[in-house]
C-alpha cells in the first residue's frame, strides 16, 4: 500500500546534539513533501516544505530537510538541538490534493 | 491563535450521546478537512470539503457526520460513537485543495467516548 513511513518512533538526544530524522514515501511521480511539528499541548505547524527546485530545504527554527527522488526520501535534520526542540515531528505528502501524513516521532531533548 | 479555531477543546461523551465538533476559520481558505489523530497512527483524513462541497469521504463510519454550511465553519456530528472513535479530532483548511503551502491546522478537540 502507498503510504509515508518514519522509521524512528521515538529519539531521545541530548542538548547540541545533531539530528535526523527519516521520512520516505512510496508514491510515484511528482510529490510535494513537508514536515510539521507539534510542541507539547499545541496544534500541528508547518516546519518547511519541498515541491520543487533546490531539493535541500530550509525551514524555521534551524531545520533543513533534503529530498531525494531516488530514494524516496525526505529526510529532517538539525545540526544542534534544543531542549525547546522537544515535540513530535509529522513528515507528509501531498497526493492526489490531500495530505498524507507519517505516524510521527517524538523527539525528546535533554539539558 | 492559528487562524482556526475549534471548540470545545475536550468532549467526554456517552455511547448513546449526539454532539457536534465546530470548526471556524477567517483566512479565507477554500477548503476544509477533518482529521483523526491517534497514538501511535497516523493521522487518518476523514472528509475534504472544496467550496463548501464534500469531495472526499475516506470510508469513515456513518456515525461521523460532517457539515459545511459554508466555507468559513465546518461541522462534525457525532452519534452512537464507541471507545475506540476516542482521539484527537483535527481541522484544518487550506488556500485550495491541491495547496502546495500546506494546510493550517487547529488546535483539536480531544474526544473521550465512555
Amino acid at each position: 500500500a502507498q503510504s509515508v513511513s518514519q522509521h524512528n518512533h521515538h529519539v531521545i538526544l541530548s542538548e547540541a546534539a545533531s539530528l535526523e530524522l527519516g521520512c520516505n514515501y512510496s508514491y510515484g511521480g511528482t510529490v510535494n513533501l513537508f514536515w510539521y511539528v507539534q510542541y507539547p499541548g499545541q496544534h500541528l505547524q508547518l516546519l518547511l516544505k519541498y515541491f520543487s527546485g533546490d531539493p535541500l530545504v530550509k525551514g524555521i527554527k534551524g531545520f533543513e530537510a533534503e529530498f531525494i527522488k531516488s530514494k524516496f526520501s525526505f529526510n529532517l535534520r538539525k545540526p544542534s538541538v534544543q531542549w525547546s526542540d522537544t515535540a513530535e515531528y509529522f513528515c507528509a505528502v501531498e497526493r492526489t490534493d490531500k495530505l498524507i501524513f507519517g505516524t510521527g516521532t517524538r523527539l525528546q531533548v535533554f539539558p | 491563535e492559528t487562524g482556526v479555531t475549534q471548540t470545545p477543546r475536550h468532549l467526554v461523551m456517552g455511547m448513546t450521546n449526539k454532539k457536534s465538533l465546530k470548526c471556524e476559520q477567517h483566512l479565507g481558505h477554500n477548503a476544509m478537512y477533518w482529521y483523526k489523530q491517534s497514538a501511535k497512527k497516523p493521522l487518518e483524513l476523514m472528509f475534504v470539503y472544496s467550496l463548501e462541497e464534500r469531495v472526499e469521504n475516506n470510508s469513515v463510519p456513518s456515525r461521523f457526520s460532517p457539515e459545511c454550511p459554508n466555507s468559513s465553519h465546518l461541522f462534525l456530528h457525532l452519534h452512537t460513537l464507541q471507545p475506540e472513535d476516542s482521539a484527537l479530532y483535527l481541522c484544518a483548511s487550506s488556500r485550495d485543495r491541491g495547496n502546495k503551502y500546506g494546510y493550517t491546522f487547529g488546535s483539536g478537540t480531544r474526544l473521550t467516548v465512555v
